[in-house]
């Protein structure tokens, strides 16, 4: 059981290019997410998607985008990447429990942007 | 909208002393609050989470306490050892549509 997965670790870009980052579970949660985290700063919420065919912007969605590929699977895209969106890129995943939404999280893609 | 913030970003304390983390929060309709270990270079690593009808929950070695009246939650961990050295986030949650997460605390363990 692997939990959370992420491809690429780490990633250098130039100014104007396009990545997809990749994130996977394989614990069957319905709802998955993308976060970012800059230094000294805490996680922000960049999109989520509650169930397999749904997607939802959080509180930073402007020059992303998303796509919920299957129930495993939820990708994050920059299509024009810019030095502001240098940072660590953080999936989860989260189960329903006592009615909570535990999250749990991948290892991280560490985003340069030059 | 949420914000959730800590008291301090950084705490130094002795190996075997029992550890206190603080976070304030600002709305009071959050559902729930969850404890997130951060250790270098790896993603946050769920601790332990407190439904916001409860006002005590214990864990292995953890214990969060929530006070709704000042809006206020803490981490405990009792006798600190080295591999609690960490930076630890509070996060206010609501539903399926994601965290609110406060700034963190970097906790250091002193020999």
């Amino acid at each position: 059981n692997a939990g959370v997965t992420q491809t690429p670790k780490f990633q250098v870009l130039k100014t104007g290019q396009s990545m997809t980052l990749q994130c996977a579970q394989d614990m069957n949660h319905n709802s998955m997410y993308w976060y970012r985290q800059d230094p000294g700063m805490g996680l922000r919420l960049i999109y989520y998607s509650a169930s397999e065919g749904t997607t939802d912007k959080g509180e930073v969605p402007n020059g992303y985008n998303v796509s919920r590929l299957n129930k495993r699977e939820f990708s994050l895209r920059l299509e024009s990447a810019a030095p502001s969106q240098t940072s660590v890129y953080f999936c989860a995943s989260s189960r329903l429990a006592g009615g909570i939404y535990e999250q749990y999280f991948g290892p991280g893609t560490r985003l340069t942007v030059t | 909208g949420e914000s959730v913030g800590l008291h301090l970003p950084t705490l130094s304390v002795q190996e075997g002393d029992n550890s206190i983390i603080n976070c304030a929060y600002s709305n009071s309709a959050s559902d729930y609050f969850i404890w997130y270990k951060q250790e270098s270079g790896k993603g946050p690593q769920f601790i332990i989470d407190i439904r916001s009808n409860m006002d005590k929950r214990q864990g292995q070695r953890v214990t969060v306490l929530l006070n709704k009246t000042v809006k206020h939650l803490s981490l405990q961990i009792a006798a600190t050892q080295p591999g609690d050295s960490a930076v630890y986030f509070c996060a206010a949650g609501g539903g399926a549509d994601g965290l609110t997460f406060g700034k963190g605390t970097h906790l250091i363990i002193q020999p």
